[in-house]
């Protein structure tokens, strides 16, 4: 039982460039979230997923677009990077929306754009 | 709006006692939690209380929430060097939207 993995875990990518991160979870779970953690800052949530085939937007979901195509991999696509997306992504999954229910967070994905 | 604050900074000694503290604005949540990070890792879900309770305990984490003041702290007892993480709060809301503090940076003094 992996729990929540990320590929890759560090990048570099130049302004203008496209990339896309993949969450996979193998719990089973419902729901998918896909956050950013930039210094000093709490967690900001960009898209989520209640089921597969479903996405809803975030706190800041500008700039990005996610795909749940499988129940287990969630995509977060960045179309054209630009610096201000530099930042470190966690994707994170729970068995439903419950407030009781845990979010399991992967180890994150460290993205540089230059 | 919503807004979740905490200091970024805590120093404690071995085998003392840690508080962490952070306040909310709207107090319309659910639950709140708290989580814990460390290096290189994501976040662990530590514990949480329902919004109309005041404290809840779970062997050395003890959380106090205080509604009027809009208040949450977490006390870790005879904090160990394990410890050393940085802890977020966070409010969720019927909506199921949830913010999280900055973050608090708890370092461990030998």
């Amino acid at each position: 039982n992996a729990g929540v993995t990320q590929t890759p875990k560090f990048r570099v990518l130049k302004t203008g460039q496209s990339m896309t991160l993949l969450c996979a979870q193998d719990m089973n779970h419902e729901y998918m979230y896909w956050y950013r953690q930039d210094p000093g800052m709490g967690l900001r949530l960009i898209h989520y997923s209640v089921g597969e085939g479903t996405t809803a937007k975030g706190e800041v979901p500008d700039g990005y677009n996610v795909s749940r195509l499988k129940k287990q991999n969630f995509l977060l696509g960045l179309e054209s990077a630009a610096p201000s997306q530099t930042s470190v992504y966690f994707c994170a999954s729970s068995y439903q929306g419950r407030n009781t229910d845990t979010q399991y967070f992967g180890p994150g994905t460290r993205l540089t754009v230059l | 709006g919503e807004d979740v604050e905490q200091s970024l900074f805590l120093s404690v000694r071995e085998g003392d006692s840690s508080v962490i503290n952070c306040t909310y604005t709207d107090s319309s949540s659910t639950y709140l939690y708290w989580y814990k990070q460390e290096p290189g890792a994501g976040l662990q879900l530590l514990t949480y209380i329902f919004s109309n309770m005041d404290m809840k305990q779970d062997q050395r984490l003890t959380v106090l929430l205080n509604k009027k003041d809009k208040h949450l702290s977490l006390r870790i007892a005879d904090t160990q060097t394990g410890d050393s993480a940085i802890y977020f709060c966070a409010e969720r809301f019927f909506h199921d939207k949830i913010i999280f503090g900055k973050g608090t940076r708890l370092h461990i003094l030998p």
